[in-house]
């Protein structure tokens, strides 16, 4: 079974619109984090926010926020105002407490129109 | 600055060459692996190391090697046995490796391999 998936390949939002990227994980370690992070075409890999299994609030970190439901195992980031610059694909992690591997998902593209 | 650092950028090799890619991190981080990215697709693991002169066979270890004699550098070993090389390679490092939910890995720029 997928351990991260990502079922956007690509979105389109308008520039200054909130637009939310969708992220279901798949565990049974009850300690886990789940990350997020930005892919420009430039290909470095930008962290973008952290989420821990025991956190009580979402996180989140200026524009960006990470809509936690632990029940339905679901992480969706929330870029709020967008940019032009927020272009580029996003990616979805987890890694586990007792566990050596990071999982990503597929990533969905997404494109900031102006 | 801290930070990992991947050589070179671009590397172009003939078909049936074994090629080399560089990673050196001075995060002072136990943990250290290598990513392979095709166009469009996610992140797959190839190879990863919790700790100095140990290492682990990822999810599409063939046909790829790797070395962790010093805990700042993890080389990986493109062989002339992986039968589609061109990819784009990315080097990550995470202070440890397991007994921790943060484990944010940090990325180094990534190399892109062309083989010809």
């Amino acid at each position: 079974a997928q351990k991260i998936t990502q079922t956007q390949p690509g979105m389109f939002v308008q520039e200054k619109e909130a637009v939310t990227l969708d992220c279901t994980y798949d565990t049974s370690d009850p300690s886990y984090g789940l990350f997020w992070y930005k892919q420009p075409s430039s290909g470095e890999m930008i962290f973008l926010i952290y989420q821990g299994s025991y956190d009580q609030q979402n996180a989140t970190e200026g524009r960006y926020s990470l809509n936690f439901q632990k029940a339905r195992k679901s992480a969706n980031l929330v870029i709020s105002a967008s940019q032009l610059g927020d272009s580029a694909m996003y990616f979805c992690a987890m890694s586990e407490y007792n566990f050596n591997k990071f999982y990503f998902g597929s990533g969905t593209k997404l494109n900031v129109k102006p | 600055d801290g930070g990992i650092t991947q050589s070179p950028k671009y590397l172009f090799r003939k078909e049936g060459q074994n090629v080399t890619l560089s990673c050196e991190q001075n995060l002072n981080h136990d943990a250290m692996y290598w990513y392979r990215q095709d166009p469009g697709q996610g992140l797959r693991l190839i190879y990863y190391s919790q700790i100095v002169n140990d290492f682990q066979k990822g999810d599409i270890a063939e046909g790829y090697s790797v070395s962790r004699e010093k805990k700042e550098s993890f080389p990986l070993t493109v062989t002339s046995a992986q039968k589609n090389p061109t990819a784009f390679y990315l080097c990550a490092s995470s202070i440890k490796a397991g007994g921790s939910t943060y484990n944010e890995q940090f990325f180094g720029p990534g190399t892109r391999l062309t083989v010809l």
